[in-house]
């Protein structure tokens, strides 16, 4: 497709399930991030991968987070034993630049809603 | 305090109003100035982008950003309903953490606009 696909649009799990998200960038597109969006909040960074190579990971809030693009295109954000606290829209967004200056054209997914009960 | 401050709102406003929108930041690195649009359930779009300090114009939307001040603003003219949404700021340093130059943004809050007949 033309946008940046995210696996599933709802997920509802218990506490202490493990849940994993799936993004399926624009073809071609270098830089994947994943951002977390609580409600009423903006996103907030959580992690970067240009190509496979996971750069920056020092948004993660937890060990429980992990996140994988292990061949430079589909990611996967994994959390494991899931609290409350991570009930929130989970989105992920890429772009064909590696740079600052003009890396602003982010193409972002709908997101996946988590709720954690 | 948060990096990047916007009045969470909710503004409501009548059809073919002004609308100003509005953020503080306090990170003296941003340069990359951004607004996304957000509706309901779906991910940010861009709206507009900004490099340092001036206005930029594209249609019924001018963005402002004064540096010397850290005050970013989106101005909306001739406003309709299908502007209803959330208006998110968001900004990027040319360099992040570790000297990395990838475009990771930091987010307001949002605004909640809407627009009625």
């Amino acid at each position: 497709g033309a946008g940046v696909s995210q696996s599933p649009r709802y997920k509802v799990a218990k506490r202490g399930q493990d849940v994993a998200l799936r993004c399926d960038p624009i073809s071609g597109h270098v830089s994947l991030f994943w951002y977390q969006q609580a409600l009423g909040q903006g996103p907030e960074f959580l992690t970067y991968f240009q190509n496979e190579a996971q750069l920056d990971k020092s948004g993660l809030p937890s060990d429980r987070f992990f996140a994988e693009r292990p061949e430079g295109s589909v990611s996967t954000l994994k959390i494991q034993r899931t609290q409350q606290e991570d009930s929130a829209v989970y989105l992920c967004a890429s772009s064909f630049s590696v740079k600052t200056r003009t890396n602003y054209g982010y193409t972002f997914g709908s997101g996946t809603r988590l709720t954690v009960v | 305090q948060k990096e990047v401050e916007q009045d969470p709102g909710p503004l409501s406003v009548p059809e073919g109003a002004i609308v100003s929108l509005n953020c503080t930041y306090s990170n003296s690195a941003f340069q990359y100035f951004m607004w996304y649009r957000q509706y309901s359930r779906k991910g940010p779009e861009l709206l507009m982008y900004t490099y340092s300090s001036g206005n930029k114009e594209d249609g019924r939307f001018t963005a402002q950003v004064d540096k010397s001040s850290k005050y970013i603003s989106l101005f909306i003219r001739d406003s309709q309903p299908s502007d209803s949404a959330t208006y998110l700021c968001a900004m990027s340093a040319l360099l992040g953490a570790g000297g990395t130059s990838y475009g990771k943004l930091t987010f307001g809050q949002g605004t909640i606009l809407t627009v009625h007949p």
